[in-house]
């Protein structure tokens, strides 16, 4: 079946413009994650779904980001008003939770910010 | 909160070799200790994991191993292949937690050369 898709694959845009990165996880995939890759670095926790609702949070670097889940489905990433520090790459990831922990990982969306 | 550390950041090894990568973790209730590949400008895919209650799991070439009371884990890839060249991920979770979130290392950039 599908798995976890991302959009856009690479987005530039401004210092101070706003950005939406969109995720599509496996249909069936009640968590979803949201992670950050800088260049040479691990993945960075941002925030987890289950459902629709986010009971963790912690992982959001400060309240420029936030994000949404439309059900058991799409989530936005959105980054207000952008550094260039956000650039990194963003993944996002789902499982079946309760059946595997397994997390599966989208692609990704590349963010340069000149 | 759960930190991880990996080591070596880089690895190079001839064909034929064996590969060994270790982790060791913070938080003694994490219970989830999974091993991502990265293969250049591709997602993480999991290669294998283990749980807490078990101290080694082999996968073909592949193995880990777990020290609770050292809180440290490995990563054994025996026979190594060009293939096998990668960026590889350590990570730490507590199953059944309130979110899951996968704690991971900066990772290893692996190089075997043929």
């Amino acid at each position: 079946g599908a798995g976890v898709s991302q959009s856009p694959s690479n987005k530039v845009t401004e210092k101070g413009k706003d950005v939406e990165l969109r995720c599509d996880p496996i249909s069936g995939h009640t968590a979803l994650y949201w992670y950050r890759q800088s260049l040479g670095q691990g993945l960075e926790f941002l925030i987890y779904f289950q459902g629709n609702s986010a009971p963790d949070k912690s992982g959001l670097p400060s309240d420029r980001f936030s994000a949404e889940r439309t059900g058991e489905s799409v989530s936005t990433l959105t980054i207000q008003r952008t550094q260039q520090e956000d650039s990194a790459v963003y993944l996002c990831a789902s499982s079946l939770q309760g059946v595997s922990y397994e997390q599966y990982f989208g692609p990704g969306t590349r963010l340069t910010v000149t | 909160g759960e930190n991880v550390e990996q080591h070596p950041s880089t690895l190079s090894v001839q064909e034929g070799d064996s590969a060994v990568i270790k982790c060791t973790y913070s938080d003694s209730a994490s219970n989830y200790f999974p091993w991502y590949k990265q293969e250049l400008g591709k997602r993480p895919q999991l290669i294998i994991d283990i749980r807490s209650n078990v101290g080694e799991k082999k996968d073909q070439r592949i193995a880990v191993t777990l020290n609770k009371t050292a809180k440290h884990f490995s990563l054994h890839i025996t026979e190594t292949q060009p293939e096998d060249s990668a960026v590889y991920f350590c990570a730490a979770s507590l199953r059944g937690g309130a979110t899951n979130k996968l704690i991971f290392g900066t990772g290893t950039l692996l190089a075997v050369q043929p």
